[in-house]
């Protein structure tokens, strides 16, 4: 399994974009990203999911340069209801999944 | 309900005493995991069922821990002899089908355990 790195945490204004960037130097020909978003008392979430280039959704975009060995995450405009743990998980395309959690980035925004 | 339940929500119990936790999948989910979350901290791999075979526990802390799919669908995760150590949030998860990629985990809000 590739090792992702991500910043422990980040703050950010209200209305501001925020981009969190994960690397996976060792990332493998058929390993994909996701990205997860954990609110205080739930479950991690489903955001984005992507191979490679850039993905769109409502929610997110997810960047993905040519190596795959980073992705940023990229969050238009936040609102204190994006304050949250984002964590970036890499994991292969095949068969069975072992999906490993690492600590994430605690993202905070500020009114 | 359409996502994944888990109960008791909370539970307290004494050192020494078994627990059972409970995870019921959304329905027609193929692959069920069970995770352990410490405050401040990512989830924790525990254990991984592919409809009613567990495929991987290598995460099982010891062998206090078990859990078993008997029938593919609801899940439940065993702790004997409880200690304090294992006071933390179990978290289960769902996927509709093994092999992650568009398929990703839905997850419960968790059994929040207090060993005391």
């Amino acid at each position: 399994l590739a090792k992702t790195t991500q910043p422990i945490s980040m703050d950010s204004y209200e209305g501001q974009e925020v981009n969190i960037t994960c690397s996976h130097n060792n990332i493998a020909t058929n390993d994909y990203i996701t990205w997860y978003q954990q609110f205080p008392s739930q479950g991690p979430r489903f955001i984005i999911q992507g191979y490679k280039t850039k993905v769109t959704n409502e929610v997110a975009s997810l960047f993905i340069p040519a190596d795959r060995k980073s992705s940023t995450l990229s969050l238009p405009r936040v609102s204190l209801s994006d304050t949250a743990v984002y964590y970036c998980l890499v994991a292969n395309s095949g068969g069975y999944q072992k999906v490993t959690f690492g600590t994430g980035t605690k993202l905070q925004v500020i009114p | 309900g359409a996502g994944v339940s888990q109960s008791p929500r909370y539970k307290v119990t004494k050192r020494g005493q078994d627990v059972a936790l409970r995870c019921d999948p959304i329905s027609g989910h193929v692959s069920l995991y069970w995770y352990r979350q410490a405050l401040g901290q990512g989830p924790e791999f525990l254990t991984y069922f592919n409809y009613e075979a567990q495929q991987d526990k290598s995460g099982l802390p010891n062998d206090r821990f078990s859990a078993e799919r008997p029938e593919g669908s609801i899940s439940t995760l065993t702790i004997q002899r409880t200690e304090q150590r294992d006071s933390a949030m179990y978290r289960c998860a769902s996927s509709l089908r093994t092999g992650g990629y568009n398929s990703p985990l839905h997850f419960g809000n968790g059994t929040r355990l207090t060993v005391t």
